[in-house]
Formats: structure tokens, sequence, C-alpha cells
């Protein structure tokens, strides 16, 4: 089965640094990605993992361990308008094998950046 | 440049009606999705084009659902006999690689 887990909720203060954690079990893996999106939007490409390891990208960071089937969502220096949903998606192996792949999203984490 | 732009982007709907969602991609993206999302939940695959050929269709949750994109650009999205349990934000997103998908800001169906 599929499945993607990630806290509902989540606050902080701005300023401040909080980390969004997300586990998984997929039949498939072909990267990991991370999007935000705010009430009524579209949801916005943050970061995608395929690899081990920290990718970093300004304000924020995603972490990836495919062995223990974690990831993590890193964000720095938070604003007001770092309040959103935060998405957390793995890409299915495209069932021909092939290089494309739907996402599976976790149910997402609200955060709420209070000043 | 314009993004993935989906009309309408409210559409409300009596139960038994027939509605139908357009999306129009970024040009020259080949690959296209359908996800259903529920309010509070995470987007849910529905179907998958790469250009006209529709090569995955696993997610459509009934025959209900149908999906098509006949010139490998635009594509729509028909949903017949409209159920309460249809109610939901519907989004398109369109990719040019094996990397992002870039979304469309939705529509949002109501069924009544």
């Amino acid at each position: 089965g599929q499945n993607i887990d990630q806290p509902t909720e989540m606050t902080a203060t701005e300023g401040a640094i909080v980390q969004i954690n997300c586990t998984y079990q997929t039949s498939g893996f072909n990267g990991l990605f991370w999007y935000q999106q705010h009430a009524g939007e579209a949801p916005t490409f943050l970061s995608y993992n395929v690899l081990d390891g920290l990718e970093e990208k300004g304000r924020f960071s995603s972490f990836l361990s495919r062995s223990k089937g974690y990831s993590y969502l890193l964000l720095k220096e938070l604003q007001m308008k770092d309040s959103a949903s935060y998405l957390c998606a793995v890409r299915a192996r495209f069932p021909r094998g092939g290089s494309q792949g739907n996402l599976i999203f976790g149910k997402g984490t609200k955060l709420s950046v209070k000043p | 440049g314009a993004g993935v732009s989906q009309s309408p982007r409210y559409k409300v709907a009596k139960r038994g009606q027939d509605v139908a969602l357009r999306c129009d991609p970024i040009s020259g993206h080949v690959s296209l999705f359908w996800y259903q999302q529920a309010l509070g939940q995470g987007p849910e695959f529905l179907t998958y084009f790469q250009n006209e050929a529709q090569l995955d269709k696993s997610g459509l949750p009934s025959d209900r659902f149908f999906a098509e994109r006949p010139e490998g650009s635009v594509s729509t999205l028909k949903i017949q006999r409209t159920q309460q349990e249809d109610s939901a934000v519907y989004l398109c997103a369109s990719s040019f690689s094996s990397y992002e998908q870039y979304f469309g800001p939705g529509t949002r169906l109501t069924v009544t």
C-alpha cells in the first residue's frame, strides 16, 4: 500500500526555525517532493530529493533518508508569509518504467507562523 | 511566462448534472496530470497523459469520470451524473521533464 504521514498542524514564531517531518511507505520510489500550498491556491514546488542527504535552497532545506523512509523540510528565519500547508509527496515509479510518475501526497502540514 | 490555467475556477452543479473542467498546460509540456483534492487533504492522483495518450487512469474513482487530451495540449476532465462526494478541488499539473510538476489554480466543484 501507499502511506505518507506528516503532522497535521504546527505552530512556530516569526524568525524561528521549524522542521516538518514526513515518513513514507510506498510500493515504489522515484523521488520525494515538498510543495507549499496557501489556502485556495495551487501547490508550488519547494524542493526535490532523490538521493540521500540534504538539499539547501535559500531559507528552505530538505533531507531524505531512503533506508528509513524519512524526509524533513527545514524552514529558517520564518516569515509570516510562510503560513501555509506543506505537502510531502513521493513520486511513484511509472508502471511502464519511465521517468514520469504521479505524485502520492500526504495530507499536508498546516503551519501557522505567529509574531 | 504563462503558467497552467484552469477553467472554470468555481463550478456549482446539481446532483446528476454533467460537468466539464478544462486545463491549459504550459506550452510544450508533454506530461499532464489530474488530481482531486478534498478539503483538508492532500491531492490524490486521478489520471496521467503523455502527449495525447492517456497512459494511466488508475486513480479515476468511477466510470463516471472521463478525461481526454485529443491534441496533446488542452485537457478536459468530464464527470457525468455528479454526486455529492465529487465535491472537491480538481487540480491539473503539467511537466516537461521528470522533475517538477507545475500546478494550476484548480477548479472548485460543489455538488448540491
